[in-house]
């Protein structure tokens, strides 16, 4: 099974919006509520974000969100900080009871 | 809480290791655990899963690895494991120990620091 399809790298401006896309089929994303986001700053281990699409884990700043439309979800992260600049992953549950992630997209801070 | 990852080394292709997972400040026979691994300079990839008592301990593995690996725990030691086999250079990743965030299946919330395995002649 392939990995969910991320942008290599977004970048936005302090302030602004930036929106991360995670393409899948209707094995994965599709089909399940059940992707996740996962932010991972350089040496350190992933950080879980966004949980069951939208739900933020406690702690999270609410400029982070996540939304799902057919085999695509996204996080959106606005009034961007400096300290937003990381890696980000999304996965999702799959069909054969795996969880899949993807590629992962770089978010520079310009 | 804490997971403590720990096993990892340099190891020769075809050989074999044991990693090792050392939980504390949560119920760990509760939950469901997992391993992913990320190797240098890549994304991450999900390995495998350890369901917990209520789910009779059933394992599930990723298909790149399915045969060669093999998750077990012991509850009573708040300790997962992960048998690697048959080692390719393709296997060289950092192995992170996740815990499954309750009620959820894919939804990782704490994860350990990592052990490096290399494979490498």
């Amino acid at each position: 099974q392939s990995a969910l399809t991320q942008p290599p790298s977004v970048s936005g401006s302090p302030g602004q919006s930036v929106t991360i896309s995670c393409t899948g089929t209707s094995s994965d994303v599709g089909n399940y509520n059940r992707v996740s986001w996962y932010q991972q700053s350089p040496g350190t281990a992933p950080k879980l974000m966004i949980y069951e699409v939208s739900n933020r884990l406690s702690g999270v700043p609410d400029r982070f969100s996540g939304s799902k439309s057919g085999n695509t979800a996204s996080l959106t992260i606005s009034g961007l900080q400096a300290e937003d600049e990381a890696g980000y992953y999304c996965s999702s549950y799959t069909t054969s009871s795996t969880v899949i992630f993807g590629g992962g997209t770089k978010l520079t801070v310009l | 809480v804490q997971l403590v990852e720990s096993g990892g080394g340099l190891v020769q292709p075809g050989g074999s290791l044991r990693l090792s997972c050392a939980v504390s400040g949560f119920s760990f026979s509760g939950y469901y655990m997992d391993w992913v691994r990320q190797a240098p300079g890549k994304g991450l990839e999900w390995v495998g899963r350890s369901r917990n008592k209520d789910h009779n301990y059933i394992t599930e593995y990723a298909a790149s690895v399915k045969g060669r690996f093999t998750i077990s725990r012991d509850d009573s030691k708040n300790s997962l494991y992960l048998q690697v086999n048959s080692l390719t250079t393709d296997d060289t990743a950092v192995y992170y120990c996740v815990k499954v965030k309750g009620g959820t299946v894919a939804s990782l919330d704490l994860w350990g620091q990592g052990t490096l395995v290399t494979v490498s002649s």
